[in-house]
């Protein structure tokens, strides 16, 4: 079984509704944080967490917010989405400076 | 603000070839810098990484070649084959406290037979 698992795995939406990406991890780490990738730009780090009880915004936080349930969940809410926000969504759980990730999940937004 | 650049952003070798990807960092404070290999559909992976007290790691066909008075880093894969082919990011640590990765743009390398 996946150390980091995400669902949806592919999600099409429509413009102004709420989405939740969800994110499970069964390697025990306390961190979790949730990047965006877009061709040209890398990876950017939306939102991370040290522990349930401790969340921080990265990067490009805005329009996104994150919910941490458990040290072994954390999922990521759209509001009210909008179509730059289409994008492959990233989950990750560090170790030693290793990011250890998910399998995406790619949104759509029309 | 990129603050990792990672040229080209496109890369096509021969099988058997040498494949290089290059990386200029601006913040002096990084020190840690990993390359990550992403294959179509999943998420990335750990290839290899260096600390800024050695210029050159190895690992297989991996290297990587760190110049520390010009802030940059190169990624070489050596007798590339089509297995390689994938997406490539080069990544500086931005602090150990917070674990935070500065990813560069990413390197689509295809390796033809």
């Amino acid at each position: 079984d996946a150390d980091v698992t995400q669902t949806p795995r592919n999600r099409i939406t429509k413009t102004g509704k709420r989405i939740m990406l969800e994110c499970s991890q069964t390697k025990g780490h306390d961190r979790m944080y949730w990047y965006r990738q877009d061709p040209g730009l890398g990876l950017q780090l939306i939102y991370y967490s040290f522990d349930v009880k401790d969340i921080n915004k990265g990067e490009i936080s805005d329009g996104y917010s994150v919910s941490r349930q458990a040290q072994a969940k954390f999922s990521l809410s759209l509001e009210s989405a909008i179509p730059n926000q289409t994008a492959l969504y990233f989950c990750a759980t560090p170790r030693d400076n290793e990011q250890f990730f998910g399998p995406g999940t790619r949104l759509t937004v029309l | 603000q990129q603050q990792v650049k990672q040229s080209p952003q496109s890369l096509i070798v021969q099988k058997g070839g040498i494949s290089i990807i290059n990386c200029a960092y601006e913040n002096t404070a990084f020190d840690y810098f990993p390359w990550y290999q992403q294959f179509p559909g999943k998420g990335p992976a750990l290839l290899i990484a260096i600390r800024p007290d050695v210029s050159e790691k190895k690992e297989g066909r991996f290297t990587i070649s760190f110049n520390k008075s010009a802030k940059q880093f190169s990624l070489h894969i050596m007798d590339s084959q089509p297995g390689d082919s994938a997406t490539y990011f080069c990544a500086a640590l931005g602090s150990s406290n917070t674990g935070k990765l500065i990813f560069g743009q990413g390197t689509t390398l295809q390796v033809k037979p």
